[in-house]
């Protein structure tokens, strides 16, 4: 079945340092891929999605590159902020409508001054 | 666009009583929705899938006569859980997708953390 694995976390930065948060999947078929962030007491909110290979999505200053040949989907960011401090999920569907999506286990980020 | 909203956002209950939590699209219609289950820093388990005017789709290893369902309109869902036991205590998530025409993406609630005393 699909599968998602992200890095472990937490993974705790200082502001203004780069970020990679990695992620590679195991699909059947073309899935759209997602990464949602989850603040602190708060539901999912989308991020950033990519829906086919070689698609870059981008928000907030943060990427995400659809890489079929290393099934990966690795999220990055140039320079954190405390405000970015969040547990990041990255997700997969199968496509179309009503698809269950796929998540990761999620990966807590601290960013601190 | 795409707001989904969660009612009430926080809920305590004595062990034994039903508690019932409202998931609505508030800006377009919702051919489905979902409900997800988070356990402290764990992942999303997804519970179930609804579709209005059908019967809910539950995952394997959920009760089905302890979490209702109803998804009675395309802008509004119910989760009952029934006769709620502490280890019933969880942060719970809805989600809603539109139809193709809207948007292939599931937009989240803001959840909400049930407490069974």
């Amino acid at each position: 079945g699909d599968s998602v694995t992200q890095m472990e976390g937490p993974v705790t930065l200082s502001e203004e340092a780069f970020l990679t948060i990695n992620c590679t999947y195991t699909a059947t078929g073309y899935p759209s891929l997602f990464w949602y962030v989850q603040y602190p007491g708060e539901g999912l909110q989308l991020l950033l999605k990519a829906t086919k290979a070689d698609d870059k999505g981008s928000n907030k200053g943060f990427e995400a590159t659809y890489r079929k040949e290393t099934t990966s989907f690795h999220l990055e960011k140039g320079s954190v902020q405390v405000s970015d401090s969040a547990v990041y999920f990255c997700a997969l569907s199968g496509g179309g409508t009503a698809s269950k999506l796929t998540f990761g286990t999620g990966t807590r980020l601290q960013v601190t001054l | 666009g795409a707001v989904v909203s969660q009612h009430p956002s926080w809920v305590i209950c004595k062990s034994g009583t039903s508690v019932k939590i409202e998931c609505r699209s508030l800006d377009f219609q919702a051919t489905t929705m979902f409900w997800y289950r988070q356990f402290p820093k764990q992942s999303l388990m997804l519970m179930a899938t609804s579709n209005e005017g059908s019967k809910a789709t539950y995952e394997q290893g959920v009760e089905k006569d302890k979490f209702l369902i109803n998804h009675a309109s395309l802008t509004l869902s119910t989760l009952t859980v029934t006769s709620a036991h502490p280890e019933d205590s969880s942060f719970y998530i809805c989600s809603a997708e539109g139809d193709a025409a809207v948007s292939d993406t599931q937009y989240f609630g803001p959840g909400t953390r049930l407490t069974v005393l």
